[in-house]
């Protein structure tokens, strides 16, 4: 079975630039999740969908992070423009059910010079 | 506000010793706790999980003891093995709600004493 797929896995880019990462959640997964890790603050959640509808965006990310869910089986995460405190692993989960753990992909690295 | 806290922040043990990892939270609505591994490079995976019903659940070497009096729940390691040298975290959700959203500690990692 297919898990949840996210590309790229590294990004290196530019303060400023525009950066989109793409994730492909499990098939028939209705919810779906973008985290951000860094050691510092952990994983924080950015954006939650629920049957393609936004559920919650991540307060403190509002303003430069934003995410779509195109159709059921693509999300994208636009961050514009990125800034050096960007540079994190970006995660994107996906699940379906009550009392069924979101399952990961294994993250995009992104390095903000 | 951190709303799910996990201790201790680095955890080390020989090989064969039993490893516990703490976890406690602040909202007593929280009902389900999975427990996720994570490997360098690697996304969080999950290892094993609780509902707020039970106050036990094992899985192999892996078991969750969980005190809902205490908002207090920790995973014990037995037999700890090279392979086990990762980072924990513990997450909690309101399925209640109908959502899997978690929030997260900010994990232990575990390693063993070479």
């Amino acid at each position: 079975d297919a898990g949840v797929t996210q590309t790229p896995r590294h990004e290196v880019a530019e303060k400023g630039q525009t950066i989109i990462l793409k994730c492909e959640p499990v098939s028939g997964h209705n919810d779906l999740f973008w985290y951000r890790q860094t050691k510092i603050q952990g994983l924080e959640l950015l954006s939650y969908f629920r049957s393609k509808s936004l559920m919650e965006d991540g307060g403190a990310f509002k303003d430069r992070f934003k995410a779509e869910m195109l159709n059921s089986s693509f999300s994208t995460l636009k961050i514009q423009p990125t800034e050096p405190k960007d540079s994190a692993v970006y995660l994107c989960a996906s699940s379906f059910g009550t009392y069924q753990a979101p399952l990961f992909g294994e993250g995009t690295r992104l390095s903000v010079l | 506000q951190q709303q799910v806290r996990q201790s201790p922040q680095s955890l080390t043990v020989w090989e064969g010793e039993t490893a516990i990892l703490n976890c406690s939270y602040e909202n007593s609505a929280f009902d389900y706790f999975p427990w996720y591994q994570q490997f360098p490079g690697e996304g969080p995976a999950l290892l094993i999980s609780i509902l707020s019903v039970s106050d036990k659940k094992e899985d192999g070497r892996f078991t969750i003891f969980f005190n809902k009096r205490e908002k207090k729940l920790s995973l014990h390691i037995a037999d700890s093995q090279p392979g086990d040298s990762a980072t924990y975290f513990c997450a909690a959700s309101l399925p209640g709600t109908g959502s899997n959203r978690l929030t997260f500690g900010k994990g232990t990692k575990f390693s063993l004493i070479p």
